[in-house]
């Protein structure tokens, strides 16, 4: 069966440190990859998308950016974090149209 | 993608049908309706999509209107595990795009007993 790791699923760090997500996925073959974020309150806001190995595309300009080195592994990282980054980070696969499947998420509070 | 529209939230009682409405007036050809649901503090999860034919799974029923303008998303029998904000989102499926899911807002749904 297919399945989505996410880890870790608390992380506090300081501003102006770095960040490492990763997200794998199990059981299946060239699954399309996102990351999702959601700040306090708010909706899921798109952040980057994945069709293949090293394919990223970045739906809003911001302080992060995504790597694919293996077909089932997603990063999201950071060089330098901001307050404004914090919020929960979900990593999401499909393998055909209409079907996502969410990771865990990560809550990740930048202090 | 069309843009959609939902209540803020809705209350249902435990037991009875939970009718979920949704507006996509400006839903193009060749757009699906899919309905995704978010239980607090965990990742969304997928319910049921659908293009034109009404749809039906084990967890719901989507009703689409003729005109495709509107639809309906129904929980036969709601439990309080029901409980969770529902997404109703369209998009496209172009080789580009397809699983760009935009979420929006959603309706908070609050099953009572």
């Amino acid at each position: 069966s297919q399945t989505i790791h996410q880890w870790p699923a608390t992380l506090v760090q300081p501003v102006g440190s770095p960040l490492s997500l990763e997200c794998t996925v199990e059981g299946t073959s060239n699954p399309n990859l996102y990351w999702y974020r959601q700040a306090a309150g708010r909706g899921l806001q798109l952040l980057f998308y994945s069709v293949g190995i090293g394919q990223i595309s970045s739906e809003v300009p911001q302080n992060l950016s995504a790597s694919r080195p293996q077909d089932r592994q997603f990063i999201l990282s950071s060089k330098k974090l901001l307050l404004s980054d914090s919020g929960f980070y979900l990593c999401a696969w499909s393998v055909t149209p209409g079907g996502y499947t969410f990771g865990s998420g990560t809550r990740l509070t930048v202090v | 993608d069309a843009k959609t529209t939902q209540p803020t939230s809705m209350d249902c009682a435990e037991g009875r049908a939970a009718n979920l409405p949704c507006n996509h007036s400006t839903i193009s050809g060749n757009e699906y309706v899919y309905w995704y649901r978010q239980i607090h503090s965990q990742g969304p999860q997928y319910i049921i999509h659908g293009l034109k034919n009404n749809e039906t799974n084990e967890m719901a029923s989507l009703i689409i209107t003729e005109d495709r303008k509107s639809s309906t998303l129904i929980l036969p029998h709601a439990t309080l595990r029901d409980t969770a904000v529902y997404y109703c989102i369209v998009s496209t499926m172009t080789t580009d795009s397809w699983g760009k899911l935009q979420f929006g807002a959603g309706t908070q749904v609050v099953v009572t007993p």
